[in-house]
């Protein structure tokens, strides 16, 4: 098994609403990653778990919240949202935190109305 | 000036014609990675290099350490190659990804 599984694949929320995005791997890794990416540009790094304990945190809005329950689960909950973080959110996984062969998700196309 | 500079920025290509892709870093490296992406979808890893050449199927992917620059080559080119494809630089220590904004590639029938 060799897959990051994201869900969901869509996700339309309002600005008052709270919602979680999930990621799921069952690689082994030991870093697990969000990242953001806004259409037509490159992803942009958001969070980054490291033996299930945040290790950076990319200057993230507090409306964004990661919580790693185990090594092969990544959360990300969402609260008051603006329309701007609309998004596709990709979540990733490697062996280490090195960032060495990361592989990533499908991603969660966010829209927030 | 980016770390990771990519050209073409777009391409368009006829079924069938090799297709180089371009990736200049200024930064150290432990590794390098070319990506995939298809609209609206996740991203693949295609190759991860840290010297020489690798190939896989159509796809052919090389390094120069010492120019700091890579190229990914698409044989044959296909319709369902149309995709984004980015360049990103592991740098030493746990530093996260470089990436390059994509080179945008649609092969036409």
């Amino acid at each position: 098994d060799t897959e990051v599984t994201q869900t969901p694949k869509h996700l339309v929320m309002g600005m008052t609403n709270k919602k979680s995005l999930k990621c799921e791997q069952h690689m082994g890794h030991r870093a697990m990653y969000w990242y953001k990416q806004k259409a037509k540009k490159p992803p942009e790094l958001m969070f980054v778990y490291s033996y299930e304990k945040l290790s950076i945190n990319e200057s993230v809005p507090s409306r964004f919240s990661p919580e790693c329950p185990n090594s092969s689960l990544l959360n990300l909950h969402l609260h008051a949202l603006q329309p701007e973080d609309s998004a596709l959110y990709l979540c990733a996984s490697s062996q280490d935190p090195t960032f060495l062969r990361a592989f990533f998700g499908q991603g969660t196309r966010l829209t927030v109305v | 000036k980016n770390e990771v500079e990519q050209s073409p920025q777009n391409l368009t290509a006829q079924e069938g014609e090799f297709i180089t892709i371009n990736c200049s870093y200024s930064v150290g490296i432990s590794a390098l990675h070319w990506l995939q992406q298809h609209p609206g979808g996740g991203i693949v890893s295609l190759f991860m290099l840290s010297s020489g050449k690798k190939k896989h199927g159509r796809l052919i992917a090389t390094i120069n350490i010492q120019e700091k620059h890579s190229s990914l080559h698409i044989t044959a080119s296909h319709p369902r190659d149309s995709a984004v494809y980015i360049c990103a630089v592991s740098r030493p220590g746990n530093t996260p990804l470089v990436f390059g904004k994509g080179t945008r590639l649609s092969v036409i029938a």
